[in-house]
């Protein structure tokens, strides 16, 4: 059972706009900023989002982050179909003196 | 180029050890915290531990408290993770990576490649 909530998955046509949730608490997301990770099949998760709504160098501005009270989105506009992979949110706890994850969401590209 | 590669991986009966590690290059290491993060096959992401920058603080995760040790050489920019009393629910794919300069911020924007850990008789 993971801290964060994520839903186990979500989809969207090409060029569709779509968002995922991730939902925490006041001593998660509610304290701290959320970050955003993309995990292609057989792959590293890479950083999508740090900071709540920061995209790091060669991220592309298709992706973004909010954030409001214990909830955070990822945002995903121009839906490509090499966006079909795993995205898991993550932030730190402070109940847990450590970083927490969402369970992550599966993006299928219909 | 910033690069991090993991090694020592391998399969492992219950109740015995493995030492991980972890090679950095192309960024100074000895600035920045590092964080062992695991997969567990088909499942989520979880923290294992972190140490700081100087080696002189390290933070575990519940699950491997008390079983599990991160160390560092920041002359050989390497990364280490002793495992011992290793249990079958610690079969993961486990990744070192890089967390913030001087400061903790649970955020991982460098990733090794990963390297399996399989506990089984």
């Amino acid at each position: 059972q993971s801290v964060l909530t994520q839903p186990p998955s979500a989809s969207g046509t090409p060029g569709q706009r779509v968002t995922i949730s991730c939902s925490g608490t006041s001593s998660n997301i509610g304290s701290h900023t959320v970050n955003w990770y993309q995990q292609l099949p057989g792959t590293a998760p890479k950083l999508l989002i740090y900071d709540n709504n920061q995209r790091p160098s060669g991220v592309p501005d298709r992706f973004s982050g909010s954030k409001s009270g214990t909830s955070a989105s990822l945002a995903i506009s121009g839906l490509q179909s090499e966006d079909e992979t795993d995205y898991y949110c993550g932030a730190w706890d402070d109940s847990l003196n450590g970083p927490v994850f969402g369970g992550g969401t599966k993006l299928t590209v219909l | 180029e910033v690069q991090l590669v993991e090694s020592g991986g391998r399969l492992v009966q219950p109740g015995g050890s493995l030492r991980l590690s972890c090679a950095a290059s192309g960024f100074t290491f000895s600035m920045y915290w590092m964080t062992w993060v695991r997969q567990a096959p088909g499942k989520g992401l979880e923290w294992v531990a972190n140490i700081k920058h100087d080696g002189s603080v390290a933070y575990y995760g519940d699950s491997v408290k008390g079983r599990f040790t991160v160390s560092r050489d920041n002359a050989k920019k390497s990364l280490f993770l002793q495992m011992n009393s290793l249990r079958a629910d610690d079969t993961a794919v486990y990744y070192c990576t890089r967390d913030g300069k001087w400061e903790l911020l649970g955020a991982f924007d460098v990733w090794g490649q990963g390297t399996m850990v399989t506990v089984s008789s």
